[in-house]
């Protein structure tokens, strides 16, 4: 079945360590995003990539990084310079940057 | 920018009843397209039902369907025979289009939906 796959679910770090959430989608679609959900709120647009080798910050980017090295794959990683990052991590995609966007389960990370 | 207004953080309904969430949009685009996605406990989101600004008809989609009032910038979405299994957060969102020529998604703050039997 084609769709997104997000790992870990649940990620429990201590203050001022790296983490890097996994994005995989098999829907050869060639734009991803990594949206940002915090209780009370909306989805709220980290980075995006429209194609291989290539992304944008979108509206939160600071104390976040990305990569686009294949087209299935756009992880991100969480720097210790992201002031608050506890939160759910959505990672989407959708066809040619139009359209509806397709979600994974989403990576649940505690910063302790 | 542009921005969606969701002004019900919760709503509740009784089995097989209709219901009806509430979005507004501000935007000055001539075009542009309205989303509504389901979020239930488990976290994913998921795709109900898309309206285009051009679009002449109410989108439906099943037990969905969307009541677009253009003038008002509303963007309403109605569900028929509510089902237990609706209970979920719902977001209406926006498709916004970037400098670079990109669509973004700008989301509201949600509505939390409650069936009860």
């Amino acid at each position: 079945d084609g769709g997104i796959t997000q790992s870990p679910k649940y990620l429990f770090r201590k203050e001022g360590q790296n983490v890097t959430l996994s994005c995989e989608q098999n829907l050869n679609h060639d734009a991803m995003y990594w949206y940002r959900q915090d209780p009370g709120q909306g989805l709220r647009l980290i980075y995006y990539s429209q194609i291989v080798n290539d992304f944008q910050k979108g509206d939160i980017a600071e104390g976040y990084s990305v990569s686009r090295e294949k087209k299935e794959s756009f992880p991100l990683t969480v720097t210790s310079a992201q002031k608050n990052p506890t939160a759910f991590y959505l990672c989407a995609s959708s066809k040619a940057g139009l359209g509806e966007l397709f979600f994974g389960e989403g990576s649940r990370l505690t910063v302790l | 920018a542009q921005k969606i207004t969701q002004t019900q953080p919760g709503m509740f309904v009784q089995e097989k009843e209709a219901v009806t969430l509430d979005c507004t949009y501000d935007t000055s685009d001539q075009s542009y397209g309205l989303f509504w996605y389901k979020q239930p406990s488990s976290g994913e989101m998921i795709f109900l039902i898309y309206q285009g600004s051009y679009d002449e008809q109410n989108a439906t989609e099943g037990r969905y369907s969307l009541n677009f009032q253009k003038a008002r910038k509303s963007a309403n979405l109605v569900i028929s025979a509510s089902q237990l299994g609706d209970s979920a957060m719902y977001f209406c969102a926006m498709r916004e289009l970037m400098n670079t020529g990109f669509q973004k998604l700008v989301f509201g703050t949600g509505t939390r939906l409650l069936v009860s039997p």
